[in-house]
């Protein structure tokens, strides 16, 4: 596609569901980033995905986090029995063969009541 | 691991004005990108500048490596340019970004 997109846009979820979260890349990206914006703060890294390698995932708060990336494109992130604090805007960006050009997709608003 | 400045935390401007805001890293970098956080809460790159200096219509980057800091400069500010300006560095070229707290500019009418 023409851009990095990411569904649903906005969540709203209890505490204690689990919750998935979809990013789409850009065609032909091969890296690919998730990260975390909670509010009035700076970015936070969480995965990041290099074609067939294995994911860096040193950046997941918890093993109530994780991702997978399917054939090199999509990635899902999954938040299993979410807390408040989980809260935040969840934003995902790819770029080519992980060099500087990175596109952010608009984000998903994940709120956890 | 590496830590990021952003200075000032807040800026407003009168429409027309020029600003200098400003990024200090803890430890030598790889690679500096500067982002624009729009109101609706887009991010766009606007620059990769690990060193050197780069322009882009009013907005211009300087990065010392030397000197651990990098600077953005906008000219002829106009309220579109209102949002949220992030510096981010990585160490080791994987492209994971540290981000800083960003500074937060206003340009009024």
């Amino acid at each position: 596609g023409a851009g990095v997109s990411q569904s649903p846009s906005n969540k709203v979820t209890e505490k204690g569901k689990d919750v998935e979260l979809r990013c789409d890349p850009i065609s032909g990206h091969t890296a690919l980033y998730w990260y975390r914006q909670s509010l009035g703060q700076g970015l936070e890294f969480l995965i990041y995905f290099q074609g067939n390698s294995a994911p860096d995932k040193s950046g997941l708060p918890s093993d109530r986090f994780s991702a997978e990336r399917t054939g090199g494109s999509v990635s899902t992130l999954t938040i299993q029995r979410t807390q408040q604090e989980d809260s935040a805007v969840y934003l995902c960006a790819s770029s080519l063969t992980g060099g500087p050009g990175y596109t952010f997709g608009s984000g998903t608003r994940l709120t956890v009541v | 691991g590496i830590q990021v400045e952003q200075s000032p935390p807040d800026l407003i401007l009168q429409e027309g004005a020029n600003s200098t805001l400003r990024c200090n890293f803890s430890d030598s970098v790889n690679n500096l990108q500067w982002f624009h956080q729009n109101p609706w809460g887009q991010l766009i790159n606007l620059f990769y500048i690990p060193s050197g200096t780069k322009q882009n219509g009013r907005l211009s980057a300087t990065t010392v490596a030397t000197e651990r800091y990098s600077l953005l400069y906008i000219s002829s500010s106009q309220t579109t340019d209102s949002g949220v300006y992030f510096c981010a560095v990585d160490d080791d070229s994987s492209y994971k970004l540290i981000f800083g707290s960003g500074t937060r500019l206003l340009v009024r009418p």
